[in-house]
Parts: C-alpha cells; sequence; structure tokens
C-alpha cells in the first residue's frame, strides 16, 4: 500500500477526444510526477509538478497537461487523443525535494484509444 | 540524451538459479541509479538504488553494483524463487526532485 491512488483504473477513448487522469497523494507528499508506460516499455516521464507549478517536463506535445491541487490530488489532461495515447499512465508522489527513494506510484490508469 | 539500455526478456529460470540482468547507462553528469520492480497487477515498487560510483545497493537478496568506468548497474540474486517473477526495470536520475529515465524493462519468469 503506497498511498497513491488513481482513478479510474481503466479508460476506453475514440480518437480527437479528451481525457481527465486523476491521481490522489499522500499528505505532505507536495511533488507529483505523471509517467507514460506503452505496452511493453519503460515508464516514459511527461512532467512534474510542485507545490502547483510545473517543475520540469519531458518529450511530450503540449495536448499533454496537468494540475495540481492544494490537497494532494492532481491531474493529467490529454486533448487530441492519438492511438499511439493507449498506455497505461502512473503517477508517482513524494515529500519535497526527498529525491525517487521516497517516490511512490499508484497503480496507474489503463487508457486504450480507440 | 540520458538513456538506459537494458537486456530483453523473458527470462525464464528454475527456481534457486542464479540472475542477473544487465543494464548500461549513457548521462550527463553523476546520475543516481535504481532498480524497480512491477509485479504482476501491481504498481512500480523501488527495489535497491546506489547515488554514486562503487556504492552497492542491495534489498531482499538483489544486489547492484554502480560501475562508473563501465557506466553499469547489472542486478543479480544468488537463488531466485517463484515469487521473483515480475519486470524489472533500470533506472536513472540525474537530479534530486526523481525525475526518472526507465530503461525498457526485462520479464523475469521463475519456474518450480
Amino acid at each position: 500500500e503506497t498511498g497513491v491512488t488513481q482513478s479510474p483504473t481503466h479508460l476506453i477513448k475514440t480518437r480527437g477526444q479528451q481525457v481527465t487522469l486523476r491521481c490522489s497523494s499522500q499528505s505532505g507528499h507536495n511533488t507529483v510526477s505523471w509517467y507514460q508506460q506503452a505496452l511493453g516499455q519503460g515508464p516514459q516521464f511527461i512532467f512534474q509538478y510542485y507545490r502547483e507549478e510545473e517543475n520540469g517536463r519531458g518529450n511530450f506535445p503540449p495536448r499533454f497537461s496537468g494540475l495540481q491541487f492544494p490537497n494532494y490530488s492532481s491531474e493529467l489532461n490529454v486533448n487530441a487523443l492519438e492511438l499511439d495515447d493507449s498506455a497505461l499512465y502512473l503517477c508517482a508522489s513524494s515529500p519535497t525535494g526527498t529525491g525517487p527513494d521516497t517516490q511512490y506510484f499508484g497503480p496507474g490508469t489503463r487508457l486504450t484509444v480507440l | 540524451g540520458d538513456s538506459v539500455t537494458q537486456m530483453e526478456g523473458p527470462v525464464t529460470l528454475s527456481e534457486e538459479a542464479f540472475l542477473t540482468i544487465n543494464c548500461t547507462y549513457t548521462a550527463t553528469g553523476y546520475p543516481s541509479l535504481f532498480w524497480y520492480v512491477q509485479y504482476p497487477g501491481e504498481g512500480l515498487q523501488l527495489l535497491l538504488k546506489a547515488t554514486k560510483a562503487d556504492d552497492k545497493g542491495s534489498n531482499k537478496g538483489f544486489e547492484a553494483t554502480y560501475r562508473k568506468e563501465t557506466t553499469s548497474f547489472h542486478l543479480e540474486k544468488g537463488s531466485v524463487q517463484v515469487s521473483d517473477s515480475a519486470v524489472y526495470f533500470c533506472a536513472l536520475s540525474v537530479d534530486s526532485w526523481g525525475k526518472l529515465q526507465f530503461g525498457a524493462g526485462t520479464q523475469v519468469v521463475v519456474t518450480p
């Protein structure tokens, strides 16, 4: 039990639609990162938020956006869905500046784009 | 850019066999190195880490040594169990914020 939850567990969308994925972190975890894990691949860093501001971004287009809220929850929004967006989306949270060994991953949201 | 390369799977072993999963990396600066494990139906879990050259990370019988001269961080376990069946990911981080660069993962299957 990591204390990080994600919703929904599974989601099916069609190409061109928009989707919002949610993550709820432990109290005090004000750093959250999002990753995309395509089938059979390792997770790819999308972006990180710290105290509601973006704190670094990977090689993903602007149609991937995020929000972080004061209650330790966060969202990943993807606009204009493409077939290649089908993946497991993971969020990970940690207390400020404590590094990856105190980073806890959620179970993920499986997104299928048809 | 930074990258991690690990051996392809699946790796199939009998119980009590020796396990090695090779991992090499390319990075600017001095990365921290990690092994994560993903059990079926579960989230990613940190298995072990090393933050500087020659450090050895260990946990649950698994070990890996940070080799700067060969840019490697190979994972080893002397005697695997069926419960070690999972996908193992090598990863690096070049900052203290936990932004991770993962390898593609290696599936390990241990048979009784």
